[in-house]
């Protein structure tokens, strides 16, 4: 199994520019989660869903930001427009079941915004 | 927001010496799991420990759960470099898992 695979790595671009990240879960998992890594705020949830449809999006910082699962094998955040504070790692999880407790993580998305 | 908080921040200790590591949470859990992570990389489960158990074991880890005191502590026994990482807590409530600001362990060689 490839696990979560996460795209890009690595992203640098400019306040004010589209960001959009991409998660593609491990094959058979229903559950897929997003987060957000700072020295600040530590990992914060922002959004999760269940069979492709938005659960719980309150953590979501603003409405520049936005996600979405088209399908079962693919979901994306996007950041628009972005600004320096979006800053971060942004880590894409998925799980078996809603209810099923073990989280696996991708490698992550290093994000800066200049 | 963050449920848990870990204690210490920071730890350095010894190859094969043992590191303990605390977490406190708020509210009413339905598990409580712990993570670890390597520089730049994403989070290992590493255990979980569900509400009614007090006491979970697996390799060298040992983790323990006081829901009384809303606290549980990991056990790293005999501890080696290739355990120096990042450990977060998270405890888990309605399907939703809420990480601590994490300890972070250097085993020295």
């Amino acid at each position: 199994d490839a696990g979560v695979i996460q795209s890009p790595r690595h992203e640098v671009t400019e306040m004010g520019q589209e960001v959009t990240l991409r998660c593609k879960p491990i094959s058979g998992h229903n559950s897929l989660f997003w987060y957000r890594q700072t020295m600040m705020r530590g990992l914060e949830l922002l959004i999760y869903f269940n069979n492709n449809v938005p659960i719980d999006d309150s953590g979501m910082p603003e409405d520049r930001f936005s996600a979405k699962m088209p399908n079962a094998s693919f979901s994306t955040l996007k950041i628009q427009p972005s600004e320096p504070r979006d800053s971060a790692v942004y880590f894409c999880a998925s799980r078996r079941e809603l209810n099923q407790e073990t989280q696996y993580f991708g490698p992550g998305t290093r994000l800066l915004v200049l | 927001s963050q449920q848990g908080e870990e204690d210490p921040q920071a730890l350095s200790i010894q190859e094969g010496e043992n590191a303990t590591m605390n977490c406190s949470y708020k509210t009413s859990i339905n598990n409580l799991q712990w993570y670890r992570q390597n520089s730049g990389r994403g989070l290992v489960h590493l255990i979980l420990i569900r509400s009614n158990e007090r006491e979970k074991h697996s390799g060298r880890l040992r983790v323990t759960l006081d829901t009384s005191k809303k606290s549980s502590s990991l056990l790293i026994t005999a501890s080696r470099a290739a355990d120096t990482a990042s450990y977060f807590c998270a405890t888990d409530n309605d399907y939703k898992l809420s990480f601590g600001a994490g300890t972070t362990v250097t085993v020295r060689a």
